[in-house]
């Protein structure tokens, strides 16, 4: 079993729908970032938190330290938003293990 | 504009060749990452540097090799003996080590070997 699930692996969406993408970890862990993986393979760090919930624009990140998961969610979802979303961990030893994606296409 | 630049980004080379993959950075960050991703894979880390002229192997470094010569700079030889060398090639740097720290990513270099 990895230590980080994400789920789903794929998601597809009308333009204007909320958006949930799930990520569950198994370890110890000292923060959770969200990252954003553009079609052309750049990576764009969204959030990093360790408790409760961060906001940027229509987006939302929350966490759960005590149920070990995280979710982020996209308000009002844009076809400018098709990305892949990678939730990765801080270990307590240092050390940052990602999940595998989840992919998200937007359509108008 | 401050961030990370990598090159090149499409690489084609033979079986038995090495090649260097570049990463700059001008965020003036103390540490560096290379990352390698494969389809339906997490990103996994291949060798990281904390500070000029110091570096450490990360999950799957055989096969890789790496230089810190200056602060800016941290370029990623992936040599012949990589049995499994096509992939993408991510370059990361933070302020500190990534525990204390947000991660910034270059753009990537996808490798193919013909």
């Amino acid at each position: 079993k990895n230590e980080v699930e994400q789920s789903p692996q794929n998601l597809t969406a009308q333009e204007g729908e909320f958006i949930t993408i799930n990520c569950s970890y198994s370890v110890g862990i000292s923060a959770l970032h969200w990252l954003q993986q553009h079609p052309g393979g750049g990576i764009v760090s969204l959030f990093m938190l360790s408790s409760g919930k961060k906001k940027h624009g229509r987006l939302i990140a929350t966490i759960n330290i005590q149920e070990k998961h995280s979710s982020l969610h996209i308000t009002a979802s844009h076809p400018r938003d098709s990305a892949v979303y990678i939730c990765a961990v801080f270990l307590n030893t240092d050390k940052l293990i990602f999940g595998t994606g989840t992919r998200l296409q937007v359509f108008p | 504009d401050g961030g990370i630049t990598q090159s090149p980004k499409y690489l084609f080379r033979k079986e038995g060749q090495n090649v260097t993959l570049s990463c700059e950075q001008n965020l003036n960050h103390d540490a560096m990452y290379w990352y390698r991703q494969d389809p339906g894979q997490g990103l996994r880390l291949i060798y990281y540097s904390q500070i000029v002229n110091d570096f450490q192997k990360g999950d799957i470094a055989e096969g890789y090799s790496v230089s810190r010569e200056k602060k800016e700079s941290f370029p990623l030889t992936v040599t012949s003996a990589q049995k499994n060398p096509t992939a993408f090639y991510l370059c990361a740097s933070s302020m500190m080590m990534v525990i204390s720290g947000e991660l910034f990513f270059g753009e990537g270099s996808r490798l193919t070997v013909l």
